[in-house]
């Protein structure tokens, strides 16, 4: 299940079970948006991008929705795995190279 | 992909002492680096925008003179925090502008963990 913790909400899912993980922006002048994958420790890795023209972009397993009525993005990990269980950032920019804007993140927690 | 790199990874430092990370592109040219502070379990908080031969962008909040950013060369950004605090602990890492059509737009470095005692 979803649940809100002090700082970052946290997601709990089964191994093989498909994740979907939420974002709402603020700005609506948006035009780049980025979903991020970070690890404990670590920097944020890249996990895939979508442009404000696009409402569907999916990678590897991966899939991000981007509704741009109610300033909401989603991204849909199939499959999940162990090794998905990391906190996820979604990100904003006016243009891609532009300065990003961090959303809150959630921490995705995979049980085997 | 490309790769950014941050030097150290870990700092401890006492109260009053200035300390230096630094930020590279190891196979790019970056003309616009990104710092960003990062407390536990929060989301990245960007500070400034490091532009290479001219002065950072700072954003709101963040004290010019505390966090010195410099862009000396184009693989090359460093951030220095001056007269360090308990409160400046934290988890700074930079990223670098990717070049035109590489598909990503900034690549990020592995993070420094600055602890002041």
């Amino acid at each position: 299940g979803e649940s809100v913790g002090l700082h970052l909400p946290t997601l709990s899912v089964q191994e093989g079970d498909n994740s979907i993980i939420n974002c709402a922006y603020s700005n609506s002048a948006s035009d780049y948006f980025i979903w991020y994958k970070q690890e404990s420790g670590k920097g944020p890795q890249f996990i895939i991008d979508i442009r404000s023209n696009m409402d569907k972009r999916q990678g590897q397993r991966v899939t991000v929705l981007l509704n741009k009525t109610v300033k909401h993005l989603s991204l849909q990990i199939a499959a999940t795995q162990p090794g998905d269980s990391a906190v996820y950032f979604c990100a904003e920019s006016a243009s891609q190279g532009g300065k990003l804007i961090f959303g809150q993140g959630t921490e995705l927690s995979v049980k085997p | 992909g490309a790769v950014v790199s941050q030097h150290p990874s870990r700092v401890i430092c006492k109260s009053g002492t200035s300390v230096k990370i630094e930020c590279r592109s190891l196979d790019f040219q970056a003309t616009t680096m990104f710092w960003y502070r990062q407390f536990p379990k929060q989301s990245l908080m960007l500070m400034a925008t490091s532009n290479e031969g001219s002065k950072a962008t700072y954003e709101q909040g963040v004290e010019k003179d505390k966090f010195l950013i410099n862009h000396a060369s184009l693989t090359l950004s460093t951030l220095t925090v001056t007269s360090a605090h308990p409160e400046d602990s934290s988890f700074y890492i930079c990223s670098a502008r990717a070049p035109t059509g590489s598909g990503e737009t900034q690549y990020f470095g592995p993070g420094t963990r600055l602890l002041v005692l």
